[in-house]
């Protein structure tokens, strides 16, 4: 069955890094996110993208995040100078359609220094 | 407002027995709701959805219920086998178009002994 795969599975930063977390999503799906679930707490929605745009973004997604798909596979989340309060897991997800259910991938550890 | 709440953290059901995961929204216009499976490491596997136009939806062992005037929706999963013991996360489907989001609840620990 395809999956949603996200490189890397843990990165550590130093606090002010740049840090670029790497998906491929599902290679027939249109529709890509972002999610974060910081320790003890609920996975929340940062982003989602379609036709090479941002169609939604959340509070967390401030000016420091931004989102590419750089070619016609990959799907990137960059954090420009991260945060302590960065530190989280990070789920890509993709779909084909509304009608369709979100597949996730494993994650990407974030913990920052 | 819009809040999707699992208010029991955790759950413990012998093997075999029904398990019943509840979940609580506070949105009426929410109308999809999907259940999420986690492993430990893993990323949420899908398991099931239902819209506001049923009321049910059964997936083999597992069948979800929505009551829309309570704004309440269930999941249960018959016979529990000790591979279900995982956290379990309710999710309601927000937005429009393609441009959905998911907002999810705080999951609920479940596990399945023999």
């Amino acid at each position: 069955e395809p999956e949603v795969t996200q490189t890397p599975s843990h990165q550590v930063t130093q606090m002010g890094q740049e840090v670029i977390l790497r998906c491929v999503p599902i290679s027939n799906h249109l529709y890509f996110y972002w999610y974060r679930q910081i320790l003890g707490q609920k996975v929340e929605f940062l982003v989602s993208f379609y036709n090479n745009e941002i169609s939604e973004k959340s509070e967390i997604f401030d000016d420091q995040f931004s989102v590419e798909r750089p070619d016609g596979s990959n799907f990137t989340l960059k954090i420009r100078s991260t945060k302590l309060e960065d530190s989280a897991m990070y789920f890509c997800a993709s779909t084909t359609d509304s009608n369709q259910p979100q597949h996730f991938g494993d994650g990407t550890r974030l913990s920052i220094l | 407002d819009q809040q999707v709440k699992q208010n029991s953290p955790s759950l413990s059901v012998q093997e075999g027995r029904i398990s019943i995961l509840n979940c609580d929204y506070t949105n009426s216009m929410f109308d999809y709701f999907l259940w999420y499976k986690k492993y430990p490491a893993e990323g949420p596997t899908f398991l099931i959805s239902i819209s506001s136009i049923k009321d049910k939806n059964e997936d083999g062992r597992f069948t979800v219920f929505l009551n829309k005037s309570a704004k309440h929706l269930s999941l249960h999963i018959v016979p529990s086998q000790p591979g279900d013991s995982a956290v379990y996360f309710c999710a309601a489907k927000v937005g429009s178009g393609g441009y959905n989001k998911l907002i999810f609840g705080a999951g609920t620990r479940l596990a399945v002994h023999p």
